[in-house]
């Protein structure tokens, strides 16, 4: 079974700094894909970036980028040039491809990470 | 494009007693999966549906039962309702397993059990 860890429960940051979100994973799959969401108070899970696995080339959406190591099994977010809009639930999560055997598990989360982006 | 739509938005329940939740897909995906979000926690998988059958299944007992109907929209139906039911239930709707694996979330809905 795959965990996900986020290890930093919250976060607080000024406003237009840079914070990174911390995530590490357990799996023995070599195959499979990392996301990054996002939880606004107003609950609606929102997909920030997306990684496969087999890419090295690590994934940018905007302001929004990862540091994806394989090796290490870390999978950070990096947001830059925070806004007040930012202010969320991130979640960390893993999906092993459908196709790896025994039907489909779905994401698995890690606890999340509660961003204050402050004024 | 339309977006993941879930109904009720809220829900209050006694404990024993069964509720059905809906959700209809994103337009143009056929998989539907559905989790349980307790206060404070990431979401955990319950199950997936693809063509009308249960694609995958999570950790939870066999009271908690879906469907999927043609037009690729679903309902999960919990019976016997307990306590530690009350969560927010998220769908989440994506294209055939293997093709696309970023699953599209709708707005929840937050079932209250007493």
């Amino acid at each position: 079974a795959q965990t996900v860890t986020q290890s930093q429960p919250e976060m607080s940051v000024q406003e237009a700094e840079t914070v990174t979100l911390s995530c590490t994973y357990d799996t023995s799959e070599n195959n499979y894909y990392l996301f990054w969401y996002k939880q606004p108070p107003s609950r609606q899970m929102i997909l920030v970036i997306r990684q496969e696995a087999y890419k090295q080339q690590n994934a940018t959406e905007n302001r929004f980028s990862v540091n994806f190591q394989k090796a290490a099994k870390s999978f950070s977010l990096k947001i830059s040039d925070s806004q007040l809009g930012d202010t969320a639930m991130y979640f960390c999560a893993f999906m092993k491809p459908a196709n790896s055997g025994g039907g489909a598990d779905g994401l698995t989360f890690g606890k999340g990470t509660h961003l204050i982006i402050q004024p | 494009e339309t977006g993941v739509t879930q109904s009720p938005t809220h829900l209050i329940k006694t404990r024993g007693q069964q509720v059905t939740l809906r959700c209809s897909s994103q337009s143009g995906h056929n998989t539907v999966s559905w989790y349980q979000q307790a206060l404070g926690q990431g979401p955990q998988f319950i199950f997936q549906y693809y063509r009308e059958e249960e694609n995958g299944r999570g950790n939870f007992p066999p009271r908690f039962s879906g469907l999927q109907f043609p037009n690729y929209s679903s309902e999960l139906n919990v019976n016997a309702l307990e306590l530690d039911d009350s969560a927010l239930y998220l769908c989440a709707s994506s294209l055939a397993p293997g093709r696309q694996h970023t699953q599209y979330f709708g707005p929840g809905t937050r079932l209250t059990v007493l």
